[in-house]
């Protein structure tokens, strides 16, 4: 399975935009990057995906390096709600049945009042 | 909107018993996924399942063993049970957009 590589923690103020990074160096090209988050005591959720076109939704947006090596989840106005576990992960594209999810080392998200 | 239903919400059991883990998942998903998540640990996927099919297999132990079933359901057998099996289990199931996580299963063995 592809690698990726977030930071362990990051830190925001309340209502401020955040930008979380992932590095997917070796990702293939079939491979979807997905992003789900964990709050505590709670499973997993799931925030967005994406294949090579940024990506919106409700929740947050996917920014997609062009040569797919790197991507950004942007919280566009964090809440307190916001704090939570992010997960990258790199897999099918969601939906299918070869989508396992392997999760890695994610990033701590603080968010404070 | 309907979510993941997993029953029971906490198991307490003895070593070498045997535990059932059960997951309704949401209508109209076709696939079920299982995870592990140990203590102050991150998840790690176990077994999933699509159209009633074993899709897919990680880092279960000979002891597990699940299926799904003709209503879409699935179950999670735990037999001999160690106390390293204490954890969380998650099941899931896809749809559009991505895998939907149920509250999990807190299974703690004694």
């Amino acid at each position: 399975d592809a690698k990726t590589t977030q930071p362990n923690s990051m830190e925001s103020n309340e209502e401020e935009p955040v930008h979380l990074p992932c590095n997917h160096s070796t990702i293939s090209g079939t491979d979807y990057i997905h992003w789900y988050r964990q709050l505590p005591s709670q499973g997993p959720e799931y925030v967005i995906h994406g294949l090579t076109s940024n990506v919106n939704n409700r929740m947050a947006s996917l920014a997609i390096a062009e040569d797919r090596k790197s991507s950004t989840l942007i919280l566009h106005r964090a809440t307190l709600r916001d704090a939570a576990v992010y997960y990258c992960i790199l897999s099918g594209p969601g939906g299918t049945s070869y989508g396992k999810l392997t999760f890695g080392q994610g990033t701590i998200l603080t968010v404070h009042p | 909107a309907a979510g993941v239903i997993q029953s029971p919400r906490h198991l307490i059991k003895e070593k070498r018993e045997t535990a059932t883990l059960k997951c309704y998942p949401i209508p109209r998903h076709d696939t079920v996924y299982w995870y592990q998540q140990g203590p102050g640990q991150d998840p790690q996927f176990l077994i999933s399942f699509y159209e009633k099919m074993q899709s897919d297999k990680g880092s279960i132990p000979d002891r597990f063993s699940a299926q799904q079933f003709s209503d879409y359901h699935s179950e999670l057998n735990m037999s001999s049970l160690e106390l390293g099996d204490s954890a969380l289990y998650f099941c899931a199931s896809s749809g559009e957009g991505g895998q939907y996580f149920g509250p999990g299963t807190r299974l703690t063995v004694l």
